[in-house]
């Protein structure tokens, strides 16, 4: 039982590229989000679902996609990485209700766009 | 414009003392509080929830306390105990409907517990 994982665990892009930062897990949860903290900061939702298929934005949703197409995985997509966006990225899952239950957090990627 | 304040950057508490950690709001329509637990190069664990509907919330070291009317909580962990040391973060839900939902975090207090 992994849990949560993500991969990769550290990224470096160049201003432009576009990448996909991935999340899984085997607990069957039905929710799932994805979260930025950047230093001396909290946490910002960026996207969740509350199942597959159904995708919704959270609190700073620019210059991200996401989808899901199974339970099991929440990839979010950098479309065109920009300087801003260098940060350390959590994905998180839950059962019952959104985010009232508790939240179970990936080990993080740090990304640097350069 | 923050939403969910932890004015508290730091905390220093001896071992076996009571810690009390601090969160204010903004935003009355938030209807369920968080706090969340973070050690260094790791993902928040959760610690402890209350609704808006309560004004406390026990489980085991830990207690949250919700003051509607001040727009305030706080959690209080007795005893203290070296292993606490963390970044806590409060966090505020808002439940807007249709499945939409507004999470927000403040930007953490750092606990140090001394032996």
């Amino acid at each position: 039982n992994a849990g949560v994982t993500q991969t990769p665990k550290f990224q470096v892009l160049k201003t432009g590229q576009s990448m996909t930062l991935q999340c899984a897990q085997d607990m069957n949860h039905e929710y799932m989000s994805w979260y930025r903290q950047d230093p001396g900061m909290g946490l910002r939702l960026i996207h969740y679902s509350v199942g597959a298929g159904i995708t919704d934005q959270g609190e700073v949703p620019n210059g991200y996609n996401v989808s899901r197409s199974t339970t099991e995985d929440f990839p979010l997509r950098l479309l065109s990485a920009a300087p801003s966006q260098t940060s350390v990225y959590f994905c998180a899952t839950s059962t019952g209700l959104a985010f009232q239950e508790t939240q179970y957090f990936g080990p993080g990627t740090r990304l640097l766009v350069l | 414009d923050q939403q969910v304040k932890q004015n508290s950057p730091s905390l220093s508490v001896q071992e076996g003392r009571i810690s009390i950690l601090n969160c204010d709001y903004t935003n009355s329509m938030f209807d369920y509080f968080l706090w969340y637990k973070k050690y260094p190069a790791e993902g928040p664990t959760f610690l402890i929830s209350i609704s808006s509907i309560k004004d406390k919330n026990e489980d085991g070291r830990f207690t949250v306390f919700l003051n509607k009317s001040a727009k305030h909580l706080s959690l209080h962990i007795v005893p203290s105990q070296p292993g606490d040391s963390a970044v806590y973060f409060c966090a505020a839900l808002f439940h807007s409907g249709a499945g939409s939902y507004q999470l927000t975090f403040g930007k953490g207090t750092k606990l140090s517990v001394i032996p």
